[in-house]
């Protein structure tokens, strides 16, 4: 059973660079059957695909994000990042990672998902 | 860019009741479409996938139907637990999520 687990500070400072860490369990990274993604859901709002990275290490970014965002992977440590800069409080959200299937695309495995609250 | 609408919003229905959620997408999408589940604290339930094939362990009384701009996802009896939120999402070429339908219980 394939699990994903979010991890990284839960409060930053306007400005600040967000970090966030996924650790996968019960499959590996090094797998060109999947790309391994961020969501995000702001409070009270709806789903938004961050970015993917792919085994390759090629990476796929929402180009309302791209200008400020990093994903990376560690595959010694079956872990893939995210980093995102020069935040706000518009970044305020619930931080998913999950695994998308190469060929249909869809996202079938979520970790539990991490708060990230962006405050002065 | 293409966009996803869903409609209703919010619904309100008795248990065993059918429901019906549609996703319409701004173009032509052929079949690459997906619904998710999402209960409120929880991460999103993968349900359908290529518009029409059940996931693995979703109840049956979920289907999924559509191509083109067109879907829908169906509850055939409505069950308690299905109290949620579903959003489609589109796999034309960048993952892109729909508004959401919050499904509540009369």
């Amino acid at each position: 059973q394939v699990q994903l687990q979010e991890s990284g500070p839960g409060l930053l400072k306007p400005s600040q660079t967000l970090s966030l860490t996924c650790t996968v369990s019960g499959g590996s990274i090094s797998s060109g059957d999947y790309f391994w993604s961020w969501i995000r859901q702001p409070p009270r709002k709806g789903l938004e695909w961050i970015g993917y990275i792919y085994y390759s290490g090629s990476t796929y970014y929402n180009s309302s994000l791209k200008s400020r965002l990093a994903i990376s992977k560690d595959t010694s440590k079956n872990q893939f990042s995210l980093k995102l800069n020069s935040v706000t409080a518009a970044d305020t959200a619930v931080y998913f990672c999950a695994r998308v299937r190469g060929g249909t695309e869809d996202f079938d495995y979520w970790g539990q998902g991490i708060l990230v609250t962006v405050s002065s | 860019d293409i966009q996803l609408t869903q409609s209703p919003s919010f619904l309100s229905a008795s248990v065993g009741d059918r429901v019906t959620i549609t996703c319409r997408a701004s173009q032509g999408i052929s079949r690459h479409l997906a619904w998710y589940q999402q209960k409120p604290g929880r991460a999103p339930r993968l349900l359908i996938y290529a518009a029409s094939t059940l996931q693995s362990g979703v109840p049956s009384r979920f289907s999924g139907s559509g191509s083109g701009t067109e879907f829908t996802l169906t509850i055939s009896s409505l069950q308690p637990e299905d109290c949620a939120t579903y959003y489609c999402q589109q796999l034309n070429r960048y993952p892109l999520f729909g508004p959401g339908t919050k499904v509540d219980i009369k």
